[in-house]
């Protein structure tokens, strides 16, 4: 198994741009989720899923949305990029394990924002 | 604020020496933590996890313990070696959806050798 994917793996963007960051799992876990971190600072959540067509807002879901067709696939778009976005980007996918959570991280997108 | 924080930014201990990496958490409703180990340049690894009905986990090198009534949470790493050099973050689920975790700043672990 890969495990979970994402893409790119840097990507330069200028202010009002957009761009989709992809994220897969071949692992069929039904729940995924997005987390920006920040230097010095822990993972904050973006948007979540809890199977394919449900999609919810974790902490900081300003200037970005989500959406899950299928369980693989969990794409996080920037509608129009800003500075304050830049940030690396975590996608995680979790199964229910022995009655707990236990997330699995994909290796990040670093995304800088002139 | 932040609900999920630890008392040491950064943790530095010697080859062979155990370390205690602590967090504090401060929503009662929380029923589930985790551990994650983060490198450099890496996402978040899984190290440990617990619930909210058990006091203390073990699994190989590491333990974690969680004092309910202090909402305190630490992780224990036996004979530390330079290989746990890494941020350690805790994180806390709040119920309700297994997605939503919260994460705390992270501590830095150095390993001298």
């Amino acid at each position: 198994n890969a495990g979970v994917t994402q893409t790119p793996k840097f990507q330069v963007l200028k202010t009002g741009q957009s761009m989709t960051l992809q994220c897969a799992q071949d692992m069929n876990h039904e729940y995924m989720s997005w987390y920006r971190q920040d230097p010095g600072m822990g993972l904050r959540l973006i948007h979540y899923s809890v199977g394919a067509g449900i999609t919810d807002q974790g902490e900081v879901p300003n200037g970005y949305n989500v959406s899950r067709s299928t369980t693989e696939d969990f794409p996080l778009r920037l509608l129009s990029a800003a500075p304050s976005q830049t940030s690396v980007y975590f996608c995680a996918s979790s199964y229910l394990a022995s009655g707990g959570y236990e997330q699995y991280f994909g290796p990040g997108t670093r995304l800088t924002v002139t | 604020g932040e609900s999920v924080g630890l008392h040491l930014p950064t943790l530095s201990v010697q080859e062979g020496d155990n370390s205690i990496i602590n967090c504090a958490y401060s929503n009662s409703a929380s029923d589930y933590f985790i551990w994650y180990k983060q490198e450099s340049g890496k996402g978040p690894q899984f190290i440990i996890d617990i619930r909210s009905n058990m006091d203390k986990r073990q699994g190989q090198r590491v333990t974690v313990l969680l004092n309910k009534t202090v909402k305190h949470l630490s992780l224990q790493i036996a004979a530390t070696q330079p290989g746990d050099s890494a941020v350690y973050f805790c994180a806390e689920n709040r119920g309700g959806s297994q997605g939503n975790l919260i994460f705390g700043k992270g501590t830095k672990l150095s390993v001298k050798p």
